[in-house]
């Protein structure tokens, strides 16, 4: 068990650029959930999975904003003509429902839109 | 919609002693999980403790216990034999039943003091 891996760790952007963003989940979970840090605060909920469907997405989530998990496994983020609003940590976690809903974290991708 | 107060933006404690975090939170929910997750600095979430709120003992985890009262919508966690790692952003966080989606306070920076 490897633990959930984000990347990049870190991404400095011009502002109107588009950003991708991946996250594998712990090899056998099977939801796994998108959250946006700014500083000083607690996490945002984004969107989230089960298996490859989308199952949810926050209005904190724009039409700029979409997520895929084409496989059932790792997922990736993308960020198009992005704004200086948008810099933030970008946290993924996964879960294994129906086991244990407990939310295991990545390390979290750091954007800075210029 | 869910909402989580941690009223206390900042507490210190001497090494070795013990501390008290305070949690409070508004749910329509009868069935639900809580976590307490610590994040520090520069570095990734990390799960301190979970309690599924149709239990009524008290979750414990080696130094760190939490005294959950559902009917009052607090779940407070309790740090004992404070150590210099337990220095981090605490957070609370119950969870929506369904889709399990997290609800984060603004957090409770914990300092210890050597």
């Amino acid at each position: 068990d490897t633990g959930v891996s984000q990347n990049p760790r870190h991404k400095i952007t011009k502002r109107g650029q588009n950003v991708t963003f991946r996250c594998d989940p712990i090899s056998e979970h099977n939801r796994l959930y998108w959250y946006r840090q700014t500083l000083g605060q607690g996490p945002e909920f984004l969107t989230y999975f089960q298996n490859e469907a989308q199952l949810e997405k926050s209005r904190l989530l724009s039409d700029r904003f979409s997520a895929e998990r084409p496989k059932g496994s790792f997922s990736t983020l993308e960020i198009q003509r992005t704004e200086q609003g948008d810099s933030a940590m970008y946290l993924c976690a996964s879960s294994f429902f129906g086991r244990s809903e407990t939310q295991y974290f990545g390390p979290g991708t750091r954007l800075l839109v210029l | 919609a869910q909402t989580v107060t941690q009223s206390q933006p900042e507490m210190s404690v001497q090494e070795a002693e013990t501390v008290t975090l305070s949690c409070t939170y508004d749910t329509s929910e009868s069935d639900y999980y809580l976590f307490w997750y610590k994040q520090p600095p520069s570095r990734q979430m990390i799960l301190v403790i979970r309690q599924e709120a149709y239990k009524q003992q008290n979750a414990t985890e080696n130094r760190f216990s939490v005294n959950f009262q559902k009917a009052a919508k607090s779940f407070s966690l309790k740090i004992s034999d404070s150590q210099l790692g337990d220095a981090a952003m605490y957070f609370c966080a119950p969870s929506n039943f369904g889709n399990e989606k997290l609800t984060f306070g603004t957090g409770t920076r914990l300092t210890i003091i050597p």
